[in-house]
């Protein structure tokens, strides 16, 4: 079974940094890319950025240009969202999501909490 | 950059009711778009590919229509299971850019 598996949600700090872990399995991790999707609450999905794990080679919406790191490890199928300097208005839902064509597969999501 | 604008933001109606959600690009797409379907609380469920094409499982009062830079999402009969928020994202080229969404609820 396809499926990706993201990190536990995180409570954090104003001012502090953050990395979220997806990882891939039931594929080759390599040779699809991998999103990062932003679900503020109660809001909509905002596309955030993209790696191809093959080589990491990225891309990213010009508002989240950086604000946010993605990078990939392929030896261990997972990709890596980082967070600098946090805000409230961080504060967010995280999905990583498989890109084959259409976003076909979606982590659970990693729910980010920013508050002093 | 690509603007994806979907109407209505909101939409009630009555369980057997046809329902449709528009997309349209700010410039064209070919049919390299795709629906998504978001319960509340739930992971975003991918319901429509290349503007017109169901993956396996999904129901087939579901369908997809249109290409370039307008696109139709249709429930041909609307049940209370289909309450979620719709949205369309343009996958031709980065950003992937996703439609603000579409709540779909039951009279």
């Amino acid at each position: 079974e396809v499926q990706l598996v993201q990190s536990g949600a995180e409570v954090k700090k104003p001012g502090e940094s953050l990395k979220i872990s997806c990882k891939g399995t039931g594929y080759s991790f390599t040779t699809y890319w991998i999103a990062w999707v932003r679900q503020m609450p109660g809001k909509g999905l905002e596309w955030m950025g993209v790696i191809y794990p093959g080589d990491s080679d990225t891309s990213y919406t010009p508002s989240f240009e950086g604000q946010v790191t993605i990078s990939a490890d392929k030896s261990i199928s997972t990709a890596f969202l980082q967070l600098s300097s946090l805000k409230a208005s961080d504060t967010a839902m995280y999905y990583c999501a498989r890109r084959a064509g259409a976003f076909d597969v979606w982590g659970q999501g990693t729910m980010v909490t920013v508050s002093s | 950059d690509i603007q994806m604008t979907q109407s209505p933001s909101s939409l009630s109606a009555s369980v057997g009711d046809r329902v449709t959600i528009t997309c349209r690009a700010s410039q064209g797409i070919s049919s390299y778009l795709a629906w998504y379907q978001q319960k509340p609380g739930k992971v975003p469920k991918l319901l429509i590919s290349a503007a017109s094409t169901l993956p396996s499982g999904v129901p087939s009062r579901f369908s997809g229509s249109g290409s370039g830079t307008d696109f139709t999402l249709t429930i041909s009969s609307l049940q209370p299971e289909d309450v979620a928020t719709y949205y369309c994202q343009k996958y031709n080229s980065a950003p992937h850019t996703f439609g603000q969404g579409t709540k779909l609820e039951i009279k």
